[in-house]
Parts: C-alpha cells; structure tokens; sequence
C-alpha cells in the first residue's frame, strides 16, 4: 500500500471559521509534510514532521497549525485563513527514499 | 541552500515526437532527485527517482532520466509522447534523510499536438 489519503477533498471556508485538514498514511514513513500549492505554480514546503516531531516550519503564519498525533497521522488546523491562502494543499509522507503525494485538499476560503 | 531550476515553463510537442525536460539542482551533497507529473487539480505521481549508481534511471510511463554530475542536471526524457503526457512536471532534489527538505522546480508544463 503506498497511498496517502487526504480528507475532505474539497473544503470553503469563511474568514471566521476553524477547520481541519488530515493526512493518513499506513506505510511506516516517519517523515510526513504539508505542501501549499497555489495555481500554475510548484508545491511550497510549510511543515515536516519528523518521528512526530516538528522538524521544519517555514516561517508559516500562525493560522496554520500542524499536528502529528501519531505515526500514521497529520493534521493541518486551520484558523482565521485568508482568501489568499485559497490553495490545493497537499501531504506526503517519505521513509529514506521517494515522497509520496496524497490527492490533496482544495481550500477555497471566503 | 538546495535549490531547483526547470527552465522551461511551456513546452509543445508533437504526439509521437521525442521529448526533453531540463533539470538543474543545487544540492551540497550527492542528493536524491526525483521527477513528479501533475495532471490538473490532482497530487504528485513519481515518474522516476535517482540514488546512486547507474546515472539512466527508467521510470513509469517510458519515461527516463540520466543525471550528471559535472553538470549539475537530471534531464527527463520521453522516445515518443501520447497525448496523455500531457501535464506539468516537476523535478525536486532531497536530502537523504526522510526528515529533509524536499524542494521543487518551478515545473514545466507539456502540451501534446496531435
């Protein structure tokens, strides 16, 4: 099984709202990320955990909030976004070798 | 700092013609690198992926990339394209630990012609 499952596919949000993105996957990869990925425009890196620890945070605004509950788990809280942060995000997981992508979330904040 | 430069941003080819995509990395150890394809509104699919040893890998779909060192590139490349190739295409660079960055291209996007 090499799959990362992203739920909810789809998500619109208000400027007010709290929501959460999750990330699932069931391959023992000890790395996972969190990429933002606006139209026409390459995946940027905003988090990586690694071993359940926050190892990278790319000057993220605060209204993103990651979470790595366990293993096999990464969440991506979200508070007070912008319409700017409208965007596909997307997770990976990695071992030591090739990342592998979920299908990602479309976030359309309004 | 690693780094990754694609510098094609659009590139028509002819179904049936050969295809070539240019990669440029800046990495301060032997990285790891890899090609990604993104059809539209969809994930990153791994076309193919370079360790160590041979520099030809072969990937998914007929696809295969050689890497050079002294050049500091990793070329994807395609004999004939089929109008499902068409997508945007990602080269990324990687540290070898699975904590480490793993940084993106700006891509580039492929039209087919039939």
């Amino acid at each position: 099984d090499t799959e990362v499952t992203q739920t909810p596919k789809h998500l619109v949000m208000g400027m007010t709202n709290k929501k959460s993105l999750k990330c699932e996957q069931h391959m023992g990869h000890r790395a996972m990320y969190w990429y933002k990925q606006k139209a026409k425009k390459p995946p940027e890196l905003m988090f990586v955990y690694s071993y359940e620890k926050l190892s990278i945070n790319e000057s993220v605004p605060s209204r993103f909030s990651p979470e790595c509950p366990n293993s096999s788990l990464l969440n991506l809280h979200l508070h007070a976004l912008q319409p700017e942060d409208s965007a596909l995000y997307l997770c990976a997981s990695r071992r030591d070798t090739e990342a592998f992508f979920g299908q990602g979330t479309r976030l359309t904040v309004v | 700092a690693q780094s990754v430069t694609q510098p094609d941003i659009h590139i028509t080819v002819s179904e049936g013609a050969s295809l070539e995509l240019r990669c440029n990395y800046s990495y301060g150890a032997t990285p790891y690198l890899f090609w990604y394809v993104q059809s539209p509104g969809q994930g990153l699919q791994l076309l193919l992926k370079y360790f160590s040893g041979d520099t030809l890998v072969q990937g998914i779909k007929g696809f295969e990339a050689e890497f050079k060192r002294s050049q500091s590139s990793f070329n994807l490349r395609k004999p004939s394209v089929h109008w499902s190739d068409a997508a945007e295409y990602f080269c990324a660079v990687a540290g070898r630990a699975a904590g480490n960055k793993l940084t993106f291209g700006g891509g580039t996007r492929v039209l087919v012609k039939p």
